[in-house]
C-alpha cells in the first residue's frame, strides 16, 4: 500500500525562526511530490510540486527538497511569521493514473 | 475569479437522509474530485472526474454518488446518510490530471450526522 509519513506530528516555534518539516514515502512508481498548506477552516493551498528530476524548489520563505533515492523530502520555513501557522500536507503522486496518496499533514503553530 | 466554491458550508443532517454537497469552479478545469478528510487520517479520494459526462471511483466511494453534466460542476450526493459519513468534505479541481497539475481546493462542507 503506497504510505506517506510525516513528521513531526506537530511543533511549535517562536516567531522570526526557521523549521523543517519531514516527509518519507514508499509510494511507487514515483511520480512527483507536492506540499500544501492548510489554514484552519480552509482548504489546502498548493506550495510546491517537484518531479524525479528536481531536488529543490523555492516559494518565497518556503522551500522543499527531495531525494528520490531515499524516498525523502522536507520542507523548510524561513524566518517564519504567525501566518505560518497551519498543517502542511505532503502528497506523493503515483504512476501512470497519478494517484494522490496524502500524508495526515504537520501541525505548525507560531507563536510571538 | 472565484476558484472553487462549495455549498454549503456546514451542514448537520439526521441519519438515512439524503442531501447534495455542491461544487463549482469557473476556471475551465477538466479533472474534478472530491475527498473527505477525518482527523488523525490524510485525505481520502471519494470520486472523481477527468470531464464532462466521466466520473469514477475513488478510495472510500461507498454511500456517494457523483455526476458531471458540465465542465463547470460536480455534485456530490449522499444517499441515506450515516454517522460514519460525518467528516469534512473538500471538492478540487485541476486543469487535467497530469503529473504537475496543481490542485486547486474549496474551503470545504462540514457535515455532521446524527
Amino acid at each position: 500500500k503506497n504510505q506517506v509519513e510525516q513528521s513531526p506530528q506537530s511543533l511549535i516555534i517562536l516567531e522570526g525562526k526557521n523549521c523543517t518539516l519531514q516527509c518519507n514515502y514508499t509510494v511507487s512508481p514515483f511520480s512527483n511530490l507536492r506540499w500544501y498548506k492548510q489554514d484552519t477552516g480552509r482548504g489546502p493551498v498548493s506550495l510546491t510540486i517537484m518531479t524525479f528530476s528536481e531536488n529543490t524548489k523555492s516559494n518565497g520563505r518556503y522551500t522543499a527538497t527531495l531525494d528520490a533515492d531515499t524516498k525523502q523530502s522536507s520542507l523548510h520555513i524561513t524566518a517564519s511569521q504567525l501566518s505560518d501557522s497551519a498543517s502542511y500536507i505532503c502528497v506523493v503522486s503515483a504512476g501512470g493514473n497519478n494517484r494522490l496518496a496524502f500524508g495526515k499533514g504537520n501541525q505548525v503553530v507560531v507563536i510571538p | 475569479n472565484a476558484g472553487v466554491t462549495q455549498t454549503p458550508k456546514f451542514q448537520v443532517l439526521k441519519t438515512g437522509q439524503s442531501m447534495t454537497l455542491q461544487c463549482a469552479q469557473d476556471m475551465n478545469h477538466e479533472y474534478m474530485s472530491w475527498y473527505r478528510q477525518d482527523p488523525g487520517m490524510g485525505l481520502r479520494l471519494i470520486h472523481y472526474s477527468v470531464g464532462a459526462g466521466i466520473t469514477d471511483q475513488g478510495e472510500v466511494p461507498n454511500g456517494y454518488n457523483v455526476s458531471r453534466s458540465t465542465t463547470e460542476d460536480f455534485p456530490l450526493r449522499l444517499l441515506s446518510a450515516a454517522p460514519s459519513q460525518t467528516s469534512v468534505y473538500f471538492c478540487a479541481s485541476s486543469y487535467s490530471r497530469g503529473p504537475n497539475q496543481p490542485q486547486h481546493f474549496g474551503d470545504g462542507t462540514r457535515l455532521s450526522i446524527l
